[in-house]
This record gives C-alpha cells, structure tokens and sequence, in this order.
C-alpha cells in the first residue's frame, strides 16, 4: 500500500525556518517524481514545487522561488522540503505527492505550517 | 503563474449532471495534455479523479469524465451521488517544470 506521511509543521516566527519531510512507502520512491502542494485555511490547492527522480531537476513556484529548496534521500524514500524566510503568507498545509504522467495520483494527509509572532 | 479559473460554485439533483470548466492559457491548459482533476471532502487530502485530460485512475467510476478544447477543460461528473459532493480543482502543467492549479468549485447535490 502507497503511503505518504509528512512531518516537520509547526509554529514558526516570521522569517524563521523550518524543514519539512515526507516519509514514502510501499512503492519504488527512487522512481517517481515528487511533489509539494499547499493549502491555506479556508483557501484552494496551491502548487509547490517538484523534484524529478534522481534530484537533479526541480521547479518552484514564484510565490517560493529563492526562499524554499526541495530535495530528496532515495536511500531513505524521504522528500524534504526546506523552507526559509517564511512569511505570514506561507501558513497552510503542506502536502506532499506522488506524480504520474503530470497528475499527483497519491497524496500524504498533509502537515500544517503556521508562521506568525 | 496564475490560477486557472473555475466557477466557484456547480449543482445538480441526484442522478443528474454537473459539469465545471477550467480555463486557462495556451501556456498550460491549451499548451499540454497534463491536465488532471481532484476530489477534496472537507479535512481531507484530495484526490486524483481525471489525469492527462480524460484518462481515469484505477477505482474511480466511470461517471467522472474529462475532456478539453482549446484553453478550457472540462470535469463532468454523470449521475450525481451524494458522496460527489465536494471540492473539485483542476491542475495543469505549465512549462519549465512548473504547474498551476485552478481556483476551486464547490459541488452541492441538491
């Protein structure tokens, strides 16, 4: 069974730091590209970035370009995203997501980033 | 990078029809066939129902279709369920390796 299970949210001031994980199993992480995807309270889906499968590609949203870096351990089927400079805007809920062909077909429950003083 | 955009809101009665559009450019929805479709209950993770523009993933019903002309694409859901009431967002592709979701519509069964 696909499981996606994400850790790492928390309280963070305005501009602190915090790195997020998402721990995969039950498929061959190594092969899939990965994805991040958000959702402030109350607000839509909002696409993240992406790292394709030896991490040697990545794309970011504009709203996190040059603040936040995804990265991935294949040896230990981890997603990571690290995020910096984080902005009272940057509250939500973090998912991250398993891609085929363009679509993310498997999606963790998600973990919650609040930034605020 | 901005939203593609979905009526805010769609219904039907049980065993009716609701369909949602999703429009955007030539540089995501009319550019690429990677447009998908995804099922949120509230407090819940979404859920693929619709990828590469019409193609459905194993364990979802038939009555989810997709389809796409030009700029707009469309999620039609054929015999409303009480259980299809939900949010509903689509994605899609938008060139160097980046991606766009619609807005987002609420679906009521009436």
């Amino acid at each position: 069974e696909v499981q996606l299970v994400e850790s790492g949210g928390g309280l963070v001031q305005p501009g602190g730091s915090l790195r997020l994980s998402c721990a995969a199993s039950g498929f061959t992480f190594s092969s899939y590209w990965m994805h991040w995807v958000r959702q402030a309270p109350g607000k839509g889906l909002v696409w993240v970035s992406r790292i394709n499968s030896d991490a040697s590609s990545t794309g970011y949203a504009d709203s996190v370009k040059g603040r936040f870096t995804i990265s991935r351990d294949n040896a230990k089927n981890t997603l990571f995203l690290q995020m910096n400079s984080l902005r009272a805007e940057d509250t939500a809920v973090y998912y991250c997501a398993r891609e085929i062909s363009g679509a993310k077909d498997y999606w963790g429950q998600g973990t919650l980033v609040t930034v605020s003083s | 990078q901005s939203a593609l955009t979905q009526p805010p809101s769609a219904s039907g009665s049980p065993g009716q029809s609701v369909t949602i559009s999703c429009t955007g450019t030539s540089s995501d929805v009319g550019g690429y066939k990677y447009v998908s479709w995804y099922q949120q209950h509230p407090g819940k993770a979404p859920k693929l129902m619709i990828y590469e523009v019409s193609k459905g993933p194993s364990g979802v019903p038939d009555r989810f279709s997709g389809s796409k002309s030009g700029n707009t694409a469309s999620l039609t859901v054929s015999g409303l369920q009480a259980e299809d009431e939900a949010d509903y967002y689509c994605s899609s592709y938008a060139g160097s390796n980046n991606f766009v979701f619609g807005t987002g519509t609420k679906v009521t069964v009436l």
